[in-house]
């Protein structure tokens, strides 16, 4: 059981670029995220899932899109990347609503983009 | 709007100390509130997680408790060690809400 997994662990950018950030998980999660963690800051959610073709805006969607074709897949894509959005991603999923759930994460992708 | 604050933002202890990190929210209305870990360049590994009919929660020397009358959690670690040298987390689910809101941390460094 892998968990949830995040690729690349790194990726450099050039203003204009664009990628897709992937991110799996193997636990058969309904609900799947995105956050970004800026340095010294907390993490702020950019988009989430509650399950397969169905995702929501988070408090920081701008600049970003997502898809969810299937349970397990949930990438980031970033088109005409910025300065601004240098920062590490991380992707996290949970088993259901509500109060009893833990989010669990994958180990992050650190972009930069000059 | 939920804010979540974490005080101090970095403690140094020496190990075997007894310590406790703070958590703070605006907005009561909480479905849970879950501890982090954070290793420097790691992801976030959940710690516990306290659902608001809760008042506490305890996983080995660490011990988290909620009062959400007045907005407040608090994570107490036993007998520090070295080990335990990371950023904690603190997030909270609002109710009605998918999504976590996270504070900025508390860095902590226990010294042998």
């Amino acid at each position: 059981n892998a968990g949830v997994t995040q690729t690349p662990k790194f990726r450099i950018l050039k203003i204009g670029q664009s990628m897709t950030l992937q991110c799996a998980q193997d636990m058969n999660h309904n609900y799947m995220y995105w956050y970004r963690q800026d340095p010294g800051m907390g993490l702020k959610l950019i988009y989430y899932s509650v399950g397969a073709g169905i995702t929501d805006k988070g408090e920081v969607p701008n600049g970003y899109n997502v898809s969810r074709s299937t349970t397990e897949d949930f990438p980031l894509r970033l088109e005409l990347a910025a300065p601004s959005q240098t920062s590490v991603y991380f992707c996290a999923s949970s088993p259901g609503y509500g109060g009893d759930y833990e989010q669990y994460f994958g180990p992050g992708t650190r972009l930069t983009v000059t | 709007k939920q804010e979540v604050t974490q005080i101090p933002a970095a403690l140094s202890v020496p190990e075997g100390e007894n310590l406790v990190l703070n958590c703070s929210f605006t907005d009561s209305a909480i479905y849970n509130l879950q501890w982090f870990r954070q290793d420097p360049g790691k992801g976030l590994t959940s710690l516990l997680l306290i659902q608001s009919s809760q008042r506490e929660q305890t996983s080995g020397r660490l011990n988290a408790s909620l009062d959400k009358s007045s907005g407040r959690s608090t994570l107490y670690i036993a007998a520090s060690q070295p080990g335990d040298s990371a950023t904690y987390l603190c997030a909270v689910r609002s109710g009605g809400s998918e999504k976590l809101v996270f504070g900025k941390g508390t860095k902590l460094t226990v010294n042998p």
